[in-house]
């Protein structure tokens, strides 16, 4: 059980266009998902906590019309990258907490972004 | 202000032999404290956490983790390593439910035969 899907697993893209990717909670329902993104050799950063049907709260430094995050259903979060750049090729990973038992994250595989 | 450290950013060890990864948070309140696996290109995979209780707690893989309030400490422990066990390895903190984790850097993991 927990189990979170990202999609797509990787995505190469030009500078400039946008990107979105979609994280799942495939058996359980998620009141809340995060979203990290993850540079090479160092930790996970949180950029953003998603609640369904609400606006997402960003973390300091992040930017909210770059980092597009929508929470439609209690399954499913997207976070769009808008306008891509070089910069913003990373590592992110979502997760989620359970409608129940929300003292733990489980966390999807991770997109990796390239921006060519 | 929340954070935590892995003091280490590689650990090897040989197979077979007894593992143990360091973590210190700083939190202000009573922590909840979770070690996640992370894989090479994966997403994080948790091995364990502690709320409240028994100060040893056990988790997946045959691994074990022991709360250490005076020390504001949570090694994870294992008492023989295999070679699957390779892998970069997070200590987290957060205040409990529904809400954010404050991830330490990670300590990457090497077994060699």
């Amino acid at each position: 059980g927990a189990v979170v899907s990202q999609h797509p697993s990787w995505v190469i893209c030009k500078s400039g266009t946008s990107v979105k990717i979609e994280c799942r909670s495939l058996d359980f329902q998620a009141t809340t998902m995060f979203w990290y993104r993850q540079f090479p050799k160092q930790s996970l950063m949180l950029m953003a906590t998603s609640n369904e049907g609400s606006k997402a709260t960003y973390e300091q430094g992040v930017e909210k019309d770059k980092f597009l995050i929508n929470h439609a259903s209690l399954t499913l979060s997207t976070l769009t990258v808008t306008s891509a750049h070089p910069e913003d090729s990373s590592f992110y990973i979502c997760s989620a907490i359970a409608q129940e038992g929300a003292d733990t994250q489980y966390f999807g595989p991770g997109t990796r972004l390239t921006v060519l | 202000a929340q954070s935590v450290t892995q003091p280490d950013i590689h650990i090897t060890v040989s197979e077979g032999a007894s593992l143990e990864l360091r973590c210190n948070y700083s939190y202000g309140a009573t922590p909840y404290l979770f070690w996640y696996v992370q894989s090479p290109g994966q997403g994080l995979q948790l091995l364990l956490k502690y709320f409240s209780g028994d100060t040893l707690v056990q988790g997946i893989k045959g691994f074990e983790a022991e709360f250490k309030r005076s020390q504001s400490s949570f090694n994870l422990r294992k008492p023989s390593v295999h070679w699957s066990d390779a892998a970069e390895y997070f200590c987290a903190v957060g205040p409990g439910y529904g809400n954010k984790l404050v991830f330490g850097a990670g300590t990457i993991l090497r077994v060699k035969s």
